[in-house]
């Protein structure tokens, strides 16, 4: 079956640096999403990987390793408003998007 | 660009009753819509993959006689909730993706049904 993993929940400080892992087993890869969702809010788009390496977009920064079914989310700078939840997903060989739980960060002041 | 519309953006109706939700997209063209649902504190959870012209496709669980989705044009899908009941209250999604081989889904604001 199509797995994707992520932590439930994170915390981390104002100001600080966290990181959001997701692994996956999926049928075939077709690239990875980063979505943020605030609550009662629909997930907005954050990055999109498909090749290896790490790809930098302001204070977002998102890596994929292919080789090893993963993925991670670093946030740098941390403000409060980036407390959302933050939703990884694959695309699979009939170009679905198979979404992860999600995993929600709380930002302490 | 890549803008989804939604509305109604939240309704309230009775046990019974049905309920229409249109998801459009506003300045490009949507071979394939999406019909999500989420309830509270938990992840989005995909009812069904709308192509234009064609019948649309559930996912397992998912009643297509109660949950109608109709996708006639390339800027508009509808989902029915036909004779609604508590259970069904969620925040409903839909969301797009264009023509050009671009797997990135553009989601709409989402609807809060409320089933009373």
């Amino acid at each position: 079956g199509q797995n994707i993993d992520q932590p439930t929940e994170m915390t981390a400080t104002e100001g600080a640096i966290v990181q959001i892992n997701c692994t996956y087993q999926t049928s075939g890869f077709n690239g990875l999403f980063w979505y943020q969702q605030h609550a009662g809010e629909a997930p907005t788009f954050l990055s999109y990987n498909v090749l290896d390496g790490l790809e930098e977009k302001g204070r977002f920064s998102s890596f994929l390793s292919r080789s090893k079914g993963y993925s991670y989310l670093l946030l740098k700078e941390l403000q409060m408003k980036d407390s959302a939840s933050y939703l990884c997903a694959v695309v699979d060989s009939n170009y679905q998007l198979i979404w992860g739980a999600g995993t929600k960060l709380i930002i302490k002041p | 660009g890549a803008v989804v519309s939604q509305h109604p953006s939240w309704v309230i109706c009775k046990s019974g009753t049905s309920v229409k939700i249109e998801c459009r997209s506003l300045d490009f063209q949507a071979t394939t819509m999406f019909w999500y649902r989420q309830f509270p504190k938990q992840s989005l959870m995909l009812m069904a993959t709308s192509n234009e012209g064609s019948k649309a496709t559930y996912e397992q669980g998912v009643e297509k006689d109660k949950f109608l989705i109709n996708h006639a044009s390339l800027t508009l899908s509808t989902l029915t909730v036909t004779s609604a009941h508590p259970e069904d209250s969620s925040f409903y999604i839909c969301s797009a993706r264009g023509q050009k081989k671009d797997y990135e889904q553009y989601f709409g604001p989402g609807t809060r049904l409320t089933v009373t």
